[in-house]
């Protein structure tokens, strides 16, 4: 079966640095995205990776490793306002995405 | 303002009851999808459409229904609702041309059936 792993909450502080990764077993492999969700609100895309290695973009960095599987949204600086969820989802063989439940992440101050 | 709107926004319904969740997307993307969203379950998806004139189904169908007769909208319904489609409900549009092809998502219905 396909299935996405993600830690269910993490915990961290303002200022700091933050990895949250991402495991998947899918058939076949089209893209991975992680997506970011605050509490009641929809989601929003945050990143697309399809070949190994990092994408940054401002604060937030995402990074694929296809042979391993493995995907990690890495989170510099952080603020108050990045406290919500944040869901990773591969896109497979058939070009549909498969979602990981999200991780939650509270910032404390 | 450009995007994707649904309603209602919340909805209390019986047992039993018929309804339809209205999408509306003004991105004029090809792709369009229902998901719902279950307290420590990913998004899981209802229905989706391609293009219009066709859907399919996705991973959880059974109890929904899905039209899509022009590009802008894709409304949901559930022909005779029961406590298990308590949940919250995603409208989302892509365009698939586009190589990332991310989705952009309405602002969600919050559906409970007593």
């Amino acid at each position: 079966g396909q299935n996405i792993d993600q830690p269910t909450e993490m915990t961290a502080t303002e200022g700091a640095i933050v990895q949250i990764n991402c495991t998947y077993q899918t058939s076949g492999f089209n893209g991975l995205f992680w997506y970011q969700q605050h509490a009641g609100e929809a989601p929003t895309f945050l990143s697309y990776n399809v070949l190994d290695g990092l994408e940054e973009k401002g604060r937030f960095s995402s990074f694929l490793s296809r042979s391993k599987g493995y995907s990690y949204l890495l989170l510099k600086e952080l603020q108050m306002k990045d406290s919500a969820s944040y869901l990773c989802a591969v896109r497979d063989s058939n070009y549909q995405l498969i979602w990981g439940a999200g991780t939650k992440l509270i910032i404390k101050p | 303002i450009a995007g994707i709107t649904q309603a209602p926004t919340s909805q209390i319904l019986a047992a039993g009851r018929r309804m339809t969740l209205r999408c509306t997307q003004d991105m004029r993307h090809n792709a369009m999808y229902w998901y719902r969203q279950d307290l420590g379950l990913g998004l899981r998806l209802i229905h989706y459409s391609n293009t219009a004139g066709t859907t399919g189904k996705g991973e959880v169908p059974d109890g929904y229904s899905v039209s899509r007769a022009n590009t802008d909208d894709f409304p949901l319904t559930l022909a005779s609702a029961v406590p298990s489609q308590t949940s919250v409900y995603f409208c989302a549009s892509s365009d698939s041309r586009v190589e990332t092809g991310e989705l952009f998502f309405g602002e969600g219905s919050r559906l409970t059936v007593l």
